[in-house]
């Protein structure tokens, strides 16, 4: 069964960078894409970006400038960094399995990240 | 970008209820368009892919339609269990979600 789990810190200040890890079970990252998603309080998700079973990436363009998703085979594991946070990035953060150009359909549990000084 | 636009963003229905929730794209998206489930505390769970195909393991009480940039989820008879958020997300150009129907039993 594929299941991934979220890892990372709860509390980031502002101006820091965001650090999250997607660890992933049951199935290999170097099948399939693995995104990530997040979901504001009052309920509007969105897409961040994704990474292919090659390595490489696609953004969001709302994000491009701050994002970064890379990935550890060795370990099953794909990351998150988001630079620059502000308030406006507390959020639950949530990775996903894409089929590409389906839908995500394995999800961690998420993680709620909180950006406050 | 695409914004997606979901409506009502509140229903309350009775159980047995046959249930329609809209997604309103703002320009076509081919029909490359997801429905997923958000239960309280849960993650997300996808219902229907490319506009009516439905997900290993989803009742059969779901189903999708829709073409253009009109879209619709339709539960046949509401069970106590459809208790829950419901997003649409389009993959036509980038990805984008709605703003999420909330279903509560009336």
């Amino acid at each position: 069964e594929v299941q991934l789990q979220e890892s990372g810190p709860g509390l980031v200040k502002p101006s820091q960078s965001l650090s999250l890890t997607c660890s992933v079970t049951g199935y290999s990252i170097t099948s399939n894409y693995w995104g990530w998603i997040r979901k504001f309080p009052g309920n509007k998700m969105e897409w961040m970006g994704y990474i292919s079973y090659s390595g490489s990436t696609s953004y969001n363009p709302s994000l491009k400038s701050r994002i970064s998703i890379t990935r550890d085979t060795s370990k099953n594991q794909f990351f998150l960094q988001l630079n620059s946070v502000t308030t406006e990035d507390t959020a639950t953060y949530y990775c996903a399995r894409y089929p590409f150009r389906g839908g995500f359909d394995y999800w961690g549990q998420g993680v709620m990240v909180t950006v406050s000084s | 970008d695409i914004q997606m636009t979901q409506s009502p963003s509140l229903l309350s229905a009775s159980v047995g209820d046959r249930v329609t929730l809209s997604c309103k794209a703002s320009q076509n998206i081919y029909k490359y368009l997801n429905w997923y489930q958000q239960k309280l505390g849960e993650a997300p769970k996808l219902l229907i892919y490319y506009t009516n195909s439905l997900q290993t393991g989803i009742p059969s009480r779901f189903s999708g339609s829709g073409s253009g940039t009109d879209y619709t989820l339709t539960i046949s008879s509401l069970q106590p269990e459809d208790v829950a958020t419901y997003f649409c997300q389009q993959y036509n150009s980038w990805l984008t979600f709605g703003s999420g129907t909330k279903l509560e039993i009336k």
